[in-house]
């Protein structure tokens, strides 16, 4: 079974930093593009960026561009997002996702087709 | 980016009933355009891909249509499971952007 498997829940102060993770599992990992999508409480879904396993660029969304790190661990079939110094506005629940990329670029896709549970980070002081 | 714009924001329906959501890009996407359900506490699902095409294991009741600008997510007859929230998502340039989402309610 093709599954995204994602830490869990954080509770961290501003200023703090955070590393969340996201396993895949199923499948080639190298072989995907692996993306992240950001829910902020009752609201709607914000792409964040995504990165290639098999030559781990990122490519981020101009706004979260500067803002978070995409990285992966391919040795491990693992993707990363991570914060240097989180605020108050980092709260949010962060979904990893698989596209069903139609191009090298992954631009088109044919749909986020597989998503990790989700992780909630509280960030409050 | 592109702007993605869902309409309704929400809709109050039953079981039964025919259902239609659309969801208006600010430039031409081809049919490069995404549907997704989620319920409270879960992930989104995705439903339909390429506009038109029904994800495996997705229930045929299930439809969408469209290209460039314009496009729609029809439940042909409303099942209790479908009470939700619907997302657009287009996919022909970078980056992504979704819908501002679309809630079902009873």
């Amino acid at each position: 079974e093709v599954q995204l498997v994602q830490s869990g829940a954080e509770v961290k102060k501003p200023g703090e930093s955070l590393k969340i993770s996201c396993k895949g599992s199923g499948y080639n990992f190298v072989s995907y593009w692996i993306g992240w999508v950001r829910q902020m409480p009752g609201e709607g879904l914000e792409w964040m960026g995504i990165i290639y396993p098999g030559d781990s660029d990122p490519r981020y969304s101009p706004s979260f561009q500067g803002r978070v790190t995409i990285s992966v661990d391919k040795s491990i079939s693992t993707a990363y997002l991570q914060w240097s110094s989180l605020k108050a506005s980092d709260t949010a629940t962060y979904y990893c996702v698989r596209p069903d990329c139609g191009s090298a670029s992954c631009y088109p896709d044919y749909g986020l087709d597989v998503w990790g549970q989700g992780t909630t980070v509280i960030v409050s002081s | 980016d592109i702007q993605m714009t869902q309409s309704p924001s929400s809709l109050s329906a039953s079981v039964g009933d025919r259902v239609t959501i659309t969801c208006r890009a600010s430039q031409s996407i081809g049919t490069y355009l995404n549907w997704y359900q989620q319920k409270p506490g879960k992930a989104p699902k995705l439903l339909i891909y390429a506009a038109s095409n029904l994800q495996s294991g997705v229930p045929s009741r299930f439809s969408g249509s469209g290209s460039g600008t314009d496009f729609t997510l029809t439940i042909s007859s409303l099942q209790s499971d479908d009470f939700a929230i619907y997302y657009c998502q287009q996919s022909y340039g970078p980056p992504r952007t979704f819908g501002q989402g679309s809630k079902l309610e009873v």
